[in-house]
């Protein structure tokens, strides 16, 4: 079972709409939370990273974090075609083995359609 | 500036070669990773290396060695490739806090037949 899970998509989104992309995780000492976006044949890049409960807002993307619930999400505002892409949530496992290494779910494919 | 550069971009073997993938950095970064990527699983970490002379397990190891040459550089050994290692790999590195943000290399595209 993997830490980090996301919904695998695809999430079709009308170009100007909100997309939201959903992320739960297991293990509770986990206290930072990134999502990455990774365009088809391109390697993960980082777009947002949240380190408490709350929302933190960046241009057209909010992440949201709430740590009783495990989960974090990712609102994308205005969703352009330049988004259709791959997102990848990651948290680093807190567990004695596996301290700090970085864990992604599986992604979430986007796609806005015109 | 480079960032993180890996070798080669595509390979095919047959199977039971063996084959090593090279990556360097050039951000003085301590930590280096080795994942592997496959439909509908997300990056997966093969191994970890927190600094210069250490490595690590990670989710899937098997089939594989490491070398971390020096602080730049972190390569990743198949020394009988099987199908299964068919996948996307990629490099990355990052600084030494927990969770700091990771700089991937551009991938590697690696078939088995």
């Amino acid at each position: 079972q993997k830490e980090v899970e996301q919904n695998s998509g695809p999430l079709s989104v009308p170009e100007g709409a909100i997309a939201s992309l959903n992320c739960t995780y297991s293990d509770r000492g986990s206290q930072s939370f990134f999502w990455y976006r990774q365009y088809s044949g391109k390697s993960p890049e980082l777009i947002m990273s949240i380190y408490s409960n709350g929302d933190k807002e960046d241009g057209r993307f909010t992440a949201q974090l709430n740590k009783a619930s495990q989960y974090v999400s990712l609102l994308i505002r205005d969703s352009q075609p330049s988004d259709s892409a791959t997102y990848l949530c990651a948290a680093p496992l807190m567990t004695t083995d596996s301290w700090g290494k970085l864990q992604f779910g599986a992604g979430t494919q986007v796609v806005v359609t015109p | 500036n480079a960032g993180v550069t890996q070798t080669p971009k595509f390979q095919v073997l047959k199977t039971g070669q063996s084959m090593t993938l090279q990556c360097a950095q050039d951000m003085n970064h301590n930590s280096m990773y080795w994942y592997r990527q496959d439909p509908g699983m997300g990056l997966r970490l093969i191994y970890y290396s927190a600094s210069e002379g250490t490595t690590d397990k990670g989710e899937v190891p098997n089939g594989y060695n490491v070398s971390r040459l020096n602080k730049r550089e972190f390569s990743l050994r198949l020394e009988s490739a099987a199908p299964s290692q068919t996948s996307v790999y990629f490099c990355a590195s990052s600084g030494r806090r927990v969770g700091e943000k990771l700089f991937f290399g551009s991938g590697t595209q690696l078939s088995v037949l």
